[in-house]
């Protein structure tokens, strides 16, 4: 069975300062793997996916991810934090060799950045 | 090209009454998908639908029930409203039932 697990609920990062937002997941067949961002009362915009391709997933506003195979990890990066990355993001597995599309979040990381 | 819409985005409904969600996917999308998201059980699966059809459903009780148009659109039912259903219902759609899915900003239900 298909399940994530993001192992930090809160970050804080200064301005400027890198950020790393962690996610483990686990999946019988190779997975997709997804990072989507909410901002305050907000739907979920998609910031990068990973299907099997690259290892290294640039995505949008400067954030990129790495797959790692033998960790089960696909954690989130981001050289430097900005004030507008201030918002809750989710990992997400999707696994569609199990036979459904799906997506199953994590339970989210709420990202604070300090002026 | 237009996103995801969502109508309406707010809601207040009575416990025992009847809501319908209604949710336009990005032209083109024939794959939609919705999702329950709440603060205590964060974002759970509810129906997944490829070309009028059902292709999955979440662990939620018959009370939920979906559908999807020869147009894609997609409308989300629930009956006999309990306050547990008090949420945030996110549509999402997608080319084909494997590509990246792409969420509307959802309809807040408060039900009192």
């Amino acid at each position: 069975a298909q399940s994530v697990t993001q192992l930090d609920s809160h970050v804080s990062v200064s301005e400027g300062t890198p950020v790393l937002l962690r996610c483990n997941y686990s999946s019988s067949y190779s997975p997709s793997l997804f990072w989507y961002v909410q901002h305050p009362n907000k739907g979920l915009q998609l910031l990068l996916k990973y299907t099997s391709a690259a290892t290294l997933v640039k995505g949008i506003n400067g954030f990129e991810a790495e797959f790692k195979k033998s960790e089960t990890s696909f954690h989130l990066t981001k050289p430097s934090a900005h004030m507008s990355d201030a918002a809750e993001y989710f990992c997400v597995v999707s696994d569609p060799n199990s036979g459904t599309y799906k997506y199953i979040f994590g339970t989210g990381t709420r990202l604070k950045v300090l002026a | 090209k237009a996103g995801v819409t969502q109508t309406p985005r707010y809601l207040i409904k009575t416990r025992g009454q009847q809501v319908t969600l209604s949710c336009s996917p990005i032209s083109g999308h024939r794959s939609v998908s919705w999702y329950q998201q709440t603060p205590g059980q964060g974002l759970q699966f509810l129906f997944e639908y490829f070309s009028e059809t059902q292709r999955n459903k979440g662990n939620f009780p018959g009370r939920f029930s979906g559908r999807q148009f020869s147009n894609s659109r997609s409308e989300m039912n629930v009956s006999t409203l309990e306050l547990g259903d008090s949420a945030l219902y996110l549509c999402a759609s997608s080319q084909t039932l494997n590509t990246e899915a792409f969420f509307g900003q959802g309809t807040r239900l408060t039900v009192v």
